[in-house]
Order: structure tokens, then C-alpha cells, then sequence
């Protein structure tokens, strides 16, 4: 059972304008969420962080948003950039007792020049 | 250099063997993960640890063992490798707030 969902594997954007990533999650015990973007043959590198308490957090150009009644969390990316291009994954952090770190299975975007 | 490492980068091996991925931080960190990479179902988690000596199961634990008996290191070893663990492996660790991801070691098994 996927507790972390990202319904779109892929995303294609003109530069300049608005990118738009979503994620869904199961887990109502999940209280710190994060984004990742991966390059092929490299790791996972950190992003964006946003903890349960909070419902928006800004990083320069990333925005992530997080509406726990929907359980349902976003990445705004303002504007888009050609290097921006790769996999971004979503994932969150558990609380039962020791920390576990759940990802989604990521969606590809593709910023186009 | 500081950070996390992985090794090997790229290893082929033969069903049935055993193959063990190593993974090193300098940072000290208490908490260290295992990821498979696999298209359509993105990172999925193997085990975790949150202290030397203590280790948990995570979403796809089958057919793996780790251990982690220095705090720097939480190698994981492929006891009967089959041909479904071919996948890419990364390692990660972490204080408590985001994940610092190795840069991954590509398994193949024949």
C-alpha cells in the first residue's frame, strides 16, 4: 500500500513559468515532508522541507505547501528554469517511535526552452 | 572528503551469490537508510537504523540483512541474490531533519 503517492509521472513546462508538483499522502502520523530532486546517475539531493505545524515554506524560487486536511502537499517552482529538469520526488517522515522516511515515486519534469 | 559514500558504484553479479553494498558517513549522523530505485515505483525503503545496534525493517525488507555496528557504517547484504534485487541502491543518512543521499550503487544480477 503506497503511502506516498505522486499521481503524475511526468510534467512538462515552458521556461519561465510556473511549475506545479503534487503529492498525496496516507498517513494522517506523517509530520515532516520533503521534496527531492534527483539527476540520472546521481543521488537524491534535499530541496524543501515542511513540518505538519506549517502550511507554507519558501526557498527562493521552491515553494512547498501543505494542507493536512487534504493530506495532500505541493511544490511551486517560480519561475522555471531549463536546469530544473529531473526527477523530483516527495517524501515524508513518520513519528512511531524512531524516524522512517517514506518517498513517493516521483515525477519527471521537463522545462522546455 | 566529509559526506556519505558508497561502494561499489557498479557491481554485475549471478543469482544465488551474496553481495554486500557498502555505505560510510563522516557526519556522525544517528540515522542511516537503504533505498532501491526501481522505475514506476520510485525510492522504496529497505531498512533503516536510528542508532548502532539497532536496525528496522522498512517497505521491502525481503531478501536483505544489515547491520550496523560502528555509527558510521550500515552495510547491506544480499544473502541469495535473484534476479528482482537488480536495481539501483542508495544510502542515506541523516540527524533528524532531511536525508543526505549517497550517490547510489547500480546492482545488476544475471
Amino acid at each position: 500500500d503506497q503511502q506516498v503517492k505522486q499521481n503524475s509521472p511526468s510534467l512538462s513546462v515552458q521556461e519561465g513559468r510556473i511549475s506545479i508538483l503534487n503529492c498525496d499522502y496516507t498517513n494522517s502520523m506523517f509530520d515532516y515532508f520533503l521534496w527531492y530532486k534527483k539527476y540520472p546517475a546521481e543521488g537524491p539531493t534535499f530541496l524543501i522541507s515542511i513540518s505538519s505545524i506549517k502550511d507554507k515554506n519558501e526557498d527562493g524560487r521552491f515553494t512547498v505547501f501543505l494542507n493536512k486536511s487534504a493530506k495532500h502537499l505541493s511544490l511551486h517552482i517560480v519561475p522555471s528554469q531549463p536546469g530544473d529538469s529531473a526527477v523530483y520526488f516527495c517524501a515524508a517522515r513518520g513519528t512511531s517511535g524512531t524516524y522512517k522516511y517514506i518517498f513517493g515515486t516521483g515525477t519527471r519534469l521537463k522545462v522546455l526552452a | 572528503d566529509a559526506g556519505i559514500t558508497q561502494s561499489p558504484r557498479y557491481k554485475i553479479t549471478e543469482t544465488g551469490r551474496q553481495v554486500t553494498l557498502m555505505c560510510h558517513q563522516t557526519w556522525s549522523h544517528s540515522y542511516m537508510f537503504w533505498y532501491r530505485q526501481d522505475l514506476g515505483h520510485g525510492l522504496r525503503l529497505i531498512y533503516y537504523s536510528a542508532a548502532a545496534d539497532i536496525t528496522d525493517k522498512g517497505e521491502v525488507p525481503d531478501g536483505y540483512v544489515v547491520s550496523r555496528s560502528k555509527t558510521e557504517n550500515f552495510p547491506l547484504t544480499l544473502e541469495s541474490a535473484t534476479r528482482s534485487q537488480t536495481s539501483v541502491y542508495f544510502c542515506a543518512s541523516s540527524a533528524t531533519g532531511e536525508l543526505f543521499f549517497g550517490e547510489g550503487s547500480r546492482l545488476t544480477v544475471l
